[in-house]
């Protein structure tokens, strides 16, 4: 079965401080994706970025950077910068036939 | 333009009642999902439907029914509540034939409280 952990329960920072949310996961499958997903207080899910199992390279979008290393089963995201308004849950999910196997999230807190 | 939408919100009920959570998309996807969120904040996929026909199914109870009228809309059916169905609903698209993506855009979620 496929699993993804989240290791980090909750993370408090201070505006402006770096921040990295770590993932890992397992899989039998040759071909997977993978997500995160931000959750705010207003309760939505946020889709932040897709990554195939084939494109190992590490993707950046402003403030946010994706480290996708399949040696180690991992897709740490991290948050440059931070931001209060970066307080939120982060999922991490991983695609198995058509259905999304999330972590547990974590919860990050940034405070100003 | 909203593209996962979900009726109501909110959702309060006594034990013992019916309710149906709608769902709607326009963003032309074949594949619709239920997931639900507990009080943890964990997400389970509950339901998933690919062009009308249910394709997934993960070990609910049958209290619980998916009903999908055509493409754009999946709806959840829940008989008989109990106090253990509180939770967020979230309604989900994707287009993983066509476009060979997995990616999942969410409604903004329906809270369920029983009481």
């Amino acid at each position: 079965a496929q699993k993804v952990t989240q290791a980090q329960t909750e993370i408090s920072v201070v505006e402006k401080e770096d921040v990295t949310l770590d993932c890992v996961y397992e899989t039998r499958d040759t071909t997977y994706y993978l997500f995160w997903y931000k959750q705010p207080p207003s309760g939505e899910l946020v889709f932040l970025i897709r990554r195939n199992s084939f494109d190992e390279q590490n993707e950046i979008s402003g403030r946010y950077s994706w480290n996708f290393q399949k040696s180690t089963s991992s897709f740490n995201f991290t948050i440059t910068a931070s931001q209060v308004v970066d307080s939120a849950v982060y999922f991490c999910a991983l695609s198995e036939a058509n259905k999304l196997v999330f972590g547990a999230g974590t919860i990050l807190r940034v405070k100003s | 333009d909203t593209a996962v939408s979900q009726t109501p919100k909110y959702l309060v009920t006594q034990m013992g009642n019916d309710k149906s959570i709608k769902c709607e998309q326009n963003l032309g996807h074949d594949t619709m999902y239920w997931y639900k969120q507990d009080s943890k904040k964990f997400l389970k996929i509950m339901f998933s439907y690919n062009n009308k026909e249910l394709i997934i199914n993960e070990t609910v109870p049958n209290r619980f029914s998916p009903k999908s009228p055509d493409k754009a809309h999946l709806n959840l059916h829940i008989n008989s509540l109990e106090l253990g169905d509180s939770a967020v609903y979230f309604c989900a698209s994707s287009q993983p034939a066509l476009a060979r993506t997995d990616t999942q855009y969410f409604g903004p979620g329906t809270r369920l409280t029983v009481l």
